[in-house]
């Protein structure tokens, strides 16, 4: 079945640098991968998503891009701040027919961003 | 508010016991997802519901069932519970855009 593998699972920056997580998947017919921040306690947030048939998507400080050909794809968070502490996961689905097929995730990176 | 709500937030339970937790989705969306996440296994799919039908299964147990109501509100239910089910009960709804997690129920089984 489908496999996502998620690289680093910690990652410690200093403020205003910049943080890079990588993800690699295995089904080639996925084409929706979005990433999520989940704060404690809380449930996953969206932060930004990517589909297929695009490479790169920015969305301010953060940015994703996605190699099909590799099967890999990055979140780039640049000018950290200490509130972009949190744990990332990435994630990758099969979609199509009005209905998006089931997300599976990445295990998650904890980020911390020190002052 | 993401739209999807999750009851109850927190349960308690004892080992042995069965427990119902309950989803509403995001208005409008048919499909509705139930995830797990324990410390060391991260979100583990459970089960994909679509308009009331199963569509998908993940690592779901025997022990645990699940179900979408015609309202289109889902039950997870977990049955002969165990230590180590304690855990984040995560659901998730999605429409063809995206998907939307509610804020989980955090279950303990003592």
């Amino acid at each position: 079945g489908e496999n996502v593998e998620q690289h680093p699972s910690t990652l410690s920056v200093q403020e205003g640098d910049s943080a890079v997580i990588k993800c690699t998947y295995s089904d080639s017919a996925s084409n929706y991968f979005p990433w999520y921040k989940q704060e404690l306690g809380k449930g996953p947030q969206l932060i930004i998503d990517i589909r297929s048939n695009v490479g790169e998507k920015k969305d301010q400080r953060i940015a994703v891009t996605l190699n099909k050909t590799a099967k890999h794809f990055s979140l780039h968070i640049t000018e950290t701040q200490p509130e972009d502490s949190a744990v990332y996961f990435c994630a990758a689905s099969r979609g199509g027919g009005g209905s998006q097929g089931n997300l599976i995730f990445g295990k998650g990176t904890k980020l911390s961003v020190k002052p | 508010d993401s739209g999807v709500t999750q009851t109850p937030k927190h349960l308690i339970t004892a080992t042995g016991q069965r427990v119902t937790l309950r989803c509403s989705p995001r208005s409008g969306d048919l499909s509705v997802y139930w995830y797990q996440q324990s410390l060391d296994q991260g979100l583990q799919f459970l089960i994909q519901y679509y308009n009331g039908e199963e569509r998908a299964k993940g690592n779901i147990l025997e022990r645990f069932s699940a179900q979408q109501f015609p309202d289109l509100h889902s039950e997870l239910n977990l049955s002969s519970l165990e230590l180590g089910d304690s855990a984040l009960y995560f659901c998730a709804s999605s429409d063809p855009r995206d998907y939307t997690f509610g804020s989980g129920t955090r279950l303990t089984v003592v």
